[in-house]
């Protein structure tokens, strides 16, 4: 199957800084890419979707300018977390969704990047 | 948004039971996805069933749906405790997936 790599996959900094996450598709081009938050024993919650070449669409509550999303190209999306505070912490995981015949609706994610802000 | 209701929170069986959950959801689909999550870790692809089929078969898996009451299940027979996970039910209208709360499933050896 497909594989999307994602990078950290923990991360710890001080309150204030700000964080970058790479999520890569390895062996297929993803126009469209998608990141997601998990708190603890919950479900995942779409924070954006992710399009190559334009702007992220964000859901409903979502900061734009506290979570910059660039995807510059078909295999590479990332998340910036800016100034990063502790109730940024979370687990956040990226998913990439194959546009190819049969896979196309399927989505394929990272293992996730653990952040803890101090 | 969250869309799909998953039941029962938690399950817990003997390896080689059969574990069944259940999802229901809110709004018309194109298809409905069921992951995996082992624990701290991103979600893995189990099946796909179409809004137009209504059972769905892969390996130890058998998901059934039904769209006049906006359900489905996924079955998972003969279990391992590699199974452990959680797993979660997803719907995808607009090519936007919206997870269920999830089921965690616990195989106890």
């Amino acid at each position: 199957g497909a594989v999307v790599s994602q990078h950290p996959s923990r991360v710890i900094c001080k309150s204030g800084t700000s964080v970058k996450i790479e999520c890569r598709s390895l062996d297929f081009q993803a126009t469209t890419m998608f990141w997601y938050r998990q708190f603890p024993k919950q479900s995942l919650m779409l924070m954006a979707t992710s399009n190559e070449g334009s702007k992220a669409t964000y859901e409903q509550g979502v900061e734009k300018d506290k979570f910059l999303i660039n995807h510059a190209s078909l295999t590479l999306s990332t998340l910036t977390v800016t100034s990063a505070h502790p109730e940024d912490s979370s687990f956040y995981i990226c998913s990439a969704r194959d546009s190819r015949g049969l896979a196309k609706n399927i989505q394929y994610f990272g293992a996730g990047t653990r952040l803890s802000v101090l | 948004s969250q869309q799909g209701e998953e039941d029962p929170q938690a399950l817990s069986i003997q390896e080689g039971e059969n574990a069944t959950m259940n999802c229901s959801y809110k709004t018309s689909i194109n298809n409905l996805q069921w992951y995996r999550q082992n624990s701290g870790r991103g979600l893995v692809h189990l099946i796909l069933i179409r809004s137009n089929e209504r059972e769905k078969h892969s390996g130890r898996l058998r998901v059934t749906l039904d769209t006049s009451k906006k359900s489905s299940s996924l079955l998972i027979t003969a279990s391992r405790a590699a199974d452990t996970a959680s797993y979660f039910c997803a719907t995808d209208g607009d090519y936007k997936l919206s997870f269920g709360a999830g089921t965690t499933v616990t195989v106890r050896a």
